[in-house]
C-alpha cells in the first residue's frame, strides 16, 4: 500500500529564513506527488503538483518541490519564509489508476518566528 | 466560481443525535471526496464517489456512517447515531480533471 511520511512534526523557522519541509513516498509505481497547505480553521489549499516531466516543481506563494525518484522523496522549499507561511503543510501521493484517491502524510507545523 | 461549499461549518450535538453534513462540488468536477481530520488520526479519507457513484468506502468507520451522492451537484455524509469519538472536522473535496482535489472550508462536527 501506498504512503507518505513526513518526518518532521513541527518546524520554526525564523522570517527571511530558507525553509525545506521533508516528504518521503513509498509506492512502486510513478507517483503523482502534491503539496497542500492549512491555515488554522481552513481547507487545504494545494501549493503545487508534480505528475511528470520536470522534477523541479514551481507552485504558488513562492514554493517549489523538487522529485527524487532515487530517494522517493518530494521536498518542499522555500528561500525566504514569511510570517503569513505558518501554517500546517500536508504532502499526499497519489498514482495512475489510483482513482485520484489521495494519501495523506501526517503533516507539518511551521511556526515562523518574527 | 464559488469553490465547494460545506454546511454547516459548525454543528454542536448530543450524542445519539442523527447529524447530516452537505457539501456542493465545484461544477464540473465529477469525483468528490469526503475526508475526516482528527489530531490524533490526521486526515482521513472516509469515501469517494465518481460520476455520483461510491467507488471506495473503506475509509467509513461504521455502519453508523453512510453517504450520498443523488445528483453531481449535491452529497451527503450523515452520522447515526453520533458518538463524541465522531467530534472532528469534516471536509469534503472535489477534483477536476488535472487531477486537482479542491477542499471545503470543513465542518467541525463536536459530539457532547
Amino acid at each position: 500500500a501506498q504512503s507518505v511520511t513526513q518526518p518532521d512534526i513541527h518546524i520554526t523557522v525564523s522570517e527571511g529564513a530558507s525553509l525545506e519541509l521533508r516528504c518521503n513516498y513509498s509506492y512502486g509505481a510513478t507517483p503523482y506527488l502534491f503539496w497542500y497547505v492549512q491555515s488554522p480553521g481552513q481547507g487545504l489549499q494545494l501549493l503545487l503538483k508534480y505528475f511528470s516531466g520536470d522534477t523541479l516543481v514551481q507552485g504558488i506563494k513562492g514554493f517549489e518541490a523538487e522529485f527524487k525518484r532515487s530517494q522517493s522523496s518530494f521536498n518542499l522549499r522555500k528561500p525566504s519564509v514569511h510570517w503569513s507561511d505558518a501554517a500546517e503543510y500536508f504532502c499526499a501521493v497519489t498514482y495512475t489508476g489510483g482513482g485520484n484517491k489521495l494519501t495523506f502524510g501526517t503533516g507539518t507545523q511551521l511556526k515562523v518566528e518574527l | 466560481d464559488a469553490g465547494v461549499i460545506q454546511s454547516p461549518r459548525h454543528e454542536v450535538t448530543e450524542m445519539g443525535q442523527e447529524v447530516t453534513l452537505r457539501c456542493k462540488p465545484i461544477s464540473g468536477h465529477n469525483s468528490l471526496f469526503w475526508y475526516r481530520q482528527t489530531m490524533m488520526r490526521g486526515l482521513e479519507l472516509l469515501i469517494y464517489f465518481n460520476n455520483n457513484v461510491p467507488i471506495d468506502d473503506s475509509g467509513m468507520p461504521e455502519d453508523r456512517f453512510s453517504a450520498k451522492m443523488p445528483n453531481a451537484s449535491f452529497s451527503t455524509l450523515k452520522i447515526q447515531p453520533s458518538e463524541p469519538r465522531d467530534s472532528a472536522v469534516y471536509f469534503c473535496a472535489s477534483i477536476d480533471r488535472g487531477g486537482e482535489q479542491y477542499f471545503g472550508p470543513g465542518t467541525r462536527l463536536t459530539v457532547t
